[in-house]
């Protein structure tokens, strides 16, 4: 079985400009989250979805959005990019059951890192 | 909200050797995961063990195993007869049996370095 798929790899933005990064979970799996790794902040929680609902969001301003499709894929989407978003981007995925209880095997892609200069 | 902390930002041990690594967490709540992940240059986050707060008996995979002390909100990993994969970034977690807005809670991580 394929493991979960990050692209791109490595990514260099411009400050205001947008990114698209993109996730294709393991398959089967219905559930897919985002985490943002940072020296200073460690790893936060940006948000998930499951079957194309969001579920839960950590605390991040608006410019930081996702969404899922109905084979499982997500996407996230930066908007106006700053310095501080500089990040190595992971996303994991995992067989949750239903939209209210968490499964607790998530499984990590190796991540896309983001540099904005 | 929940916090996950770890007090050892470095730790080193002699291959073959054992070598514990600390966590300890905050939470209100009753029934929730603990997880330590390992993460290797690679960048991608594997999970090593997980525990249900529910269970008494601490979780063993092979050569890693938790001490689980749920009164004391402590959950420590040890590693037996340590190999040069195990080389890495340890990352305590802990989630939520209900989901709730943080997901996975991460402590800030420690580097393992194994001396050959």
């Amino acid at each position: 079985k394929a493991g979960v798929t990050q692209t791109p790899r490595y990514l260099i933005k411009t400050r205001g400009q947008q990114v698209t990064l993109s996730c294709s979970p393991i398959s089967g799996h219905r559930s897919v989250s985002w985490y943002q790794q940072t020296p200073g902040q460690g790893l936060q929680f940006l948000f998930e979805y499951f079957s194309e609902t969001q579920r839960n969001k950590g605390n991040f301003p608006g410019r930081f959005s996702g969404r899922q499709f109905s084979n499982s894929r997500s996407e996230m989407n930066v908007s106006t990019l700053e310095l501080g978003d500089s990040a190595l981007y992971l996303c994991a995925s995992s067989q949750a059951g239903t939209l209210l209880a968490t499964n607790e095997k998530l499984f990590f892609g190796s991540g896309t890192q983001l540099s904005v200069l | 909200a929940q916090t996950v902390t770890q007090s050892q930002p470095e730790m080193s041990v002699q291959e073959a050797e054992t070598v514990t690594l600390s966590c300890t967490y905050d939470t209100s709540e009753s029934d929730y995961y603990l997880f330590w992940y390992k993460q290797p240059p690679s960048r991608q986050m594997i999970l090593v063990i997980r525990q249900e707060a529910y269970k008494q008996q601490n979780a063993t995979e092979n050569r890693f195993s938790v001490n689980f002390q749920k009164a004391a909100k402590s959950f420590s990993l040890k590693i037996s007869d340590s190999q040069l994969g195990d080389a890495a970034m340890y990352f305590c977690a802990y989630r939520s049996v209900w989901g709730g807005a943080d997901g996975l809670t991460f402590g800030k991580g420690t580097h393992l370095i194994i001396q050959p």
